[in-house]
């Protein structure tokens, strides 16, 4: 069993939908759960992170960790063609496990 | 603060040959790392180090070598390069590996490189 599993998508919606982005792990001992955004043709950035189980809110990005079920997921509101990336989970461990990510296209 | 450079930004090379890429970081970060990308195999950690005359190998550290004789300086190198090492590669570093600080990977542009 992978480490990470993330759904590689296409994923296509239009502009305004809720995005639900979505990785498995295996590894019970991580604690910390990152998002990783990546334009094309640029490197990944951090968007946001939790830590251990919850929810943890940022403008229109809401990051949900349930790990119970070893589950991650990120929801974008309101989504917007600028949201049109890669996005990549990272349970964190040591170093970062790195899904494969999802390309996400917001059409107008 | 240039944060993360990776230089060159692309190459072509032909099987065989060798070359160096070169990462540097001026933030002061301990731990720096190489991931090649791939389409459909997402990022995959080479090497790592997690000081400077330190390294360790991560996931797919065959026909790769690095180097940290600098902190700031993280150095990959392909001895003999082969087809299958054609791919994008970033550079990352970080504060540190452990704790809050471990969640923010700081990633350099990449470099595109070709083998044929």
């Amino acid at each position: 069993q992978k480490e990470v599993e993330q759904d590689p998508g296409p994923l296509s919606v239009p502009e305004g939908a809720i995005v639900s982005l979505n990785c498995t792990y295996s590894n019970s001992a991580f604690q910390y759960f990152m998002w990783y955004r990546q334009y094309s043709r640029k490197g990944p950035e951090l968007l946001m992170y939790t830590y251990s189980s919850g929810n943890k809110e940022d403008g229109r990005f809401t990051a949900q960790v349930d790990k119970s079920s070893k589950y991650i997921s990120l929801f974008i509101r309101d989504s917007q063609p600028s949201d049109s990336a890669t996005y990549l989970c990272a349970p964190g461990g040591t170093p970062l496990v790195f899904g494969k990510g999802t390309r996400l296209s917001v059409i107008a | 603060n240039a944060g993360v450079t990776q230089t060159p930004k692309f190459r072509v090379l032909k099987t065989g040959q060798s070359m160096t890429l070169l990462c540097a970081q001026d933030m002061n970060h301990e731990y720096m790392y190489w991931y090649r990308q791939d389409p459909g195999m997402g990022l995959r950690l080479i090497h790592y180090s997690v000081g400077e005359g330190t390294t360790a190998k991560g996931e797919v550290p065959d026909g790769y070598n690095v180097s940290r004789l600098k902190k700031q300086n993280f150095l990959l190198g392909l001895e003999s390069a082969a087809p299958s090492q054609t791919s994008v590669y970033f550079c990352a570093s970080s504060i540190s590996s452990t704790g809050t600080d471990s969640y923010e990977q700081y990633f350099g542009p990449g470099t595109r490189l070709t083998v044929t």
